[in-house]
């Protein structure tokens, strides 16, 4: 049972470039999120999705965009990259959202130089 | 916008010592969450306390939450150097629309020296 597992683990882009972070959970879990950690501030919500085919947004949604066509997969999408998004990105599901805890990936490193 | 503050920022104690960190929030909330977070790893979950409860255990985990002070304390007892990690807190704010979005504190680095 591998959870929740988040692709590519580390990525450098140059500004201006776009790319996609993919995460995959194998626990049936309606609810997904895309959170980012940023030295001294904790995380941040930045989009999530309580089904499939359904996504909104968080606290700095700016940036980014997400789709979530197949239940397991959530994608973050950063369209043009800049330096601003340097950062390490988690995604995280729940079966309920609401009052159960959330299951997190390793992380993705993104460096924008 | 940062739901919790987290006290100490750090907290460096030899192993067997108790830790204790407190976490306050803002906003009413449906439940706290505690998670760890090793060195370049993901979160972990350690507990989660609902609204209408003071304390609860788990292991040598013990939390408590003051709803009237919107604060909790995460007790670590008899520390190891295996509990060497940051710890967040966590708020869910519940209503209709929560949807189990979490509001995370800026965290507590705890060392525990051999």
């Amino acid at each position: 049972n591998a959870g929740v597992t988040q692709t590519p683990k580390f990525r450098v882009l140059k500004t201006g470039q776009s790319m996609t972070l993919l995460c995959a959970q194998d626990m049936n879990h309606e609810y997904m999120y895309w959170y980012r950690q940023d030295p001294g501030m904790g995380l941040r919500l930045i989009h999530y999705s309580v089904g499939e085919g359904t996504t909104a947004k968080g606290e700095v949604p700016d940036g980014y965009n997400v789709s979530r066509l197949k239940k397991q997969n959530f994608l973050l999408g950063l369209e043009s990259a800049a330096p601003s998004q340097t950062s390490v990105y988690f995604c995280a599901s729940s079966l309920l959202g609401q009052g159960v805890e959330a299951f997190f990936g390793q992380g993705t490193r993104l460096t924008v130089v | 916008s940062q739901q919790g503050e987290e006290d100490p920022q750090a907290l460096s104690i030899q192993e067997g010592e108790n830790a204790t960190m407190n976490c306050s929030y803002k906003t009413s909330i449906n439940n706290l969450q505690w998670y760890r977070q090793n060195s370049g790893r993901g979160l972990v979950h350690l507990i989660l306390i609902r609204s209408n409860e003071r304390e609860k255990h788990s292991g040598r985990l013990r939390v408590t939450l003051d709803t009237s002070k919107k604060s909790s304390s995460l007790l670590i007892t008899a520390s190891r150097a295996a509990d060497t990690a940051s710890y967040f807190c966590a708020t869910d704010e519940g209503g209709g629309t929560s949807y189990g979005k979490l509001t995370f504190g800026q965290g507590t680095i705890l060392t525990v020296h051999p």
